[in-house]
């Protein structure tokens, strides 16, 4: 079990251009989440998935986000046309939700994209 | 929709001393209270949780408590450590079988003082 993992750590763009995260969930964890940190606050919730299906999405993903996970296991959250306002840290959790389980999420390093 | 206050923003504590971080939660439907610590340049890291059906719970040196008639729930650490120096945040969810979305609290910078 190596946890969560995000891939790329870092991320500058120039304000319109599209970019996309990747995340790689804890082995056998059906579930797996995306929030949005910026600074000095707690991650804010965007959207969810169990297993390929996206059950939840948050008011803060706009059209321009999408977010997807095919087969279950990563996941990738696309941003098209960025803005300045959306730098901040996104980060990935999952977990393993099944009838009386725990469902304890597990967050990844998280990718800090800057929008210049 | 669910609203955490978390108090205090900052908290410095002399090493040896205790340190206790309060969170307030609005929705009583609300039912499972997770603890993260957050380290520079680092995503959160779990350090204990509570149900709503436990008044308290004890891991070593960290202790949560649960207050559901005031909505309230702290964090407790005692013989605070340099390497305890991180932000902790507080959150809240409701599960329902469906998704246990968490809202955070805004964080508490903890600084420990050797």
């Amino acid at each position: 079990d190596t946890g969560v993992s995000q891939d790329p750590r870092h991320k500058i763009t120039k304000r319109g251009q599209n970019v996309t995260f990747r995340c790689d969930p804890i082995s056998e964890h059906n579930r797996l989440y995306w929030y949005r940190q910026t600074l000095g606050q707690g991650p804010e919730f965007l959207t969810y998935f169990q297993n390929e299906a996206q059950l939840e999405k948050s008011r803060l993903l706009s059209d321009r986000f999408s977010a997807e996970r095919p087969k279950g296991s990563f996941s990738t959250l696309e941003i098209q046309r960025t803005e300045q306002g959306d730098s901040a840290m996104y980060l990935c959790a999952s977990s393993f939700f099944a009838s009386g389980s725990t469902d304890t999420q597990y967050f990844g390093p998280g990718t800090r994209l800057t929008v210049l | 929709g669910e609203n955490v206050e978390q108090h205090p923003s900052t908290l410095s504590v002399q090493e040896g001393d205790s340190a206790v971080i309060k969170c307030t939660y609005s929705d009583s439907a609300s039912n499972y209270f997770p603890w993260y610590k957050q380290e520079l340049g680092k995503g959160p890291q779990l350090i204990i949780d509570i149900r709503s059906n436990v008044g308290e719970k004890k891991d070593q040196r960290i202790a949560v408590t649960l207050n559901k008639t005031a909505k309230h729930f702290s964090l407790h650490i005692t013989e605070t450590q340099p390497e305890d120096s991180a932000v902790y945040f507080c959150a809240a969810s409701l599960s329902s079988g469906s998704a246990r979305q968490l809202t955070f609290g805004s964080g508490t910078q903890l600084t420990v003082l050797p």
